[in-house]
């Protein structure tokens, strides 16, 4: 079974442009989170989407944004590119609702913004 | 903040000793999990404890629980150099919602 794959690995940006990174969930896995890693702040939620829907929101401002297809693959968008948005981004998928177990991650997409 | 704290922030030891990482929590959990990250790649799950469990096992890892104290600590029983890597807790809230504590960087020198 393949894992959790996330595109692009890696990817500089300049202030002001907008990203959009892509995952791919495990095969019958439902449920998509996203996570932003930075040295300075640690591994922070940003939201979670299952069915299509956002369930769970981080506390991140409004340039970021994702969603998710009905083939429950996500993406996630950053709008107007800061600095302080250089991090590692990661995927994490899980079978859905009702699930209380392990969350599978990506290996993550590393975000320079320069 | 909502993340829980782990210590100590980085732990040095020789291969064959134990290394032991702590993780403290503020609120009510579901379940605790460890994670490991090798050099900023993915994580990678070890282990997960309901807060209805006080001990698990697996292979050189124990993880414990005490929720009277809102702490868990993991132990990496006869270290291994390729267990060099950052350990973090987390916290199961709502479910596919993990809340990170900010990690142990653990080196293990051969």
């Amino acid at each position: 079974k393949a894992g959790v794959t996330q595109t692009p690995r890696y990817l500089i940006k300049t202030r002001g442009q907008q990203v959009t990174l892509s995952c791919s969930p495990i095969s019958g896995h439902r449920s998509v989170s996203w996570y932003q890693q930075t040295p300075g702040q640690g591994l922070q939620f940003l939201f979670e989407y299952f069915s299509e829907t956002q369930r769970n929101k981080g506390n991140f401002p409004g340039r970021f944004s994702g969603r998710q297809f009905s083939n429950s693959r996500s993406e996630m968008n950053v709008s107007t590119l800061e600095l302080g948005d250089s991090a590692l981004y990661l995927c994490a998928s899980s079978p859905g609702q009702g699930y209380t177990g392990e969350l599978f991650f990506g290996e993550g997409s590393r975000l320079t913004v320069l | 903040s909502q993340q829980g704290e782990e210590d100590p922030q980085a732990l040095s030891i020789q291969e064959g000793e134990n290394a032991t990482m702590n993780c403290s929590y503020k609120t009510s959990i579901n379940n605790l999990q460890w994670y490991r990250q090798n050099s900023g790649r993915g994580l990678v799950h070890l282990i997960l404890i309901r807060s209805n469990e006080r001990e698990k096992h697996s292979g050189r890892l124990r993880v414990t629980l005490d929720t009277s104290k809102k702490s868990s600590s993991l132990l990496i029983t006869a270290s291994r150099a390729a267990d060099t890597a950052s350990y973090f807790c987390a916290r199961d809230n709502q479910g596919g919602k993990l809340i990170f504590g900010q990690g142990t960087e653990l080196s293990v020198k051969p």
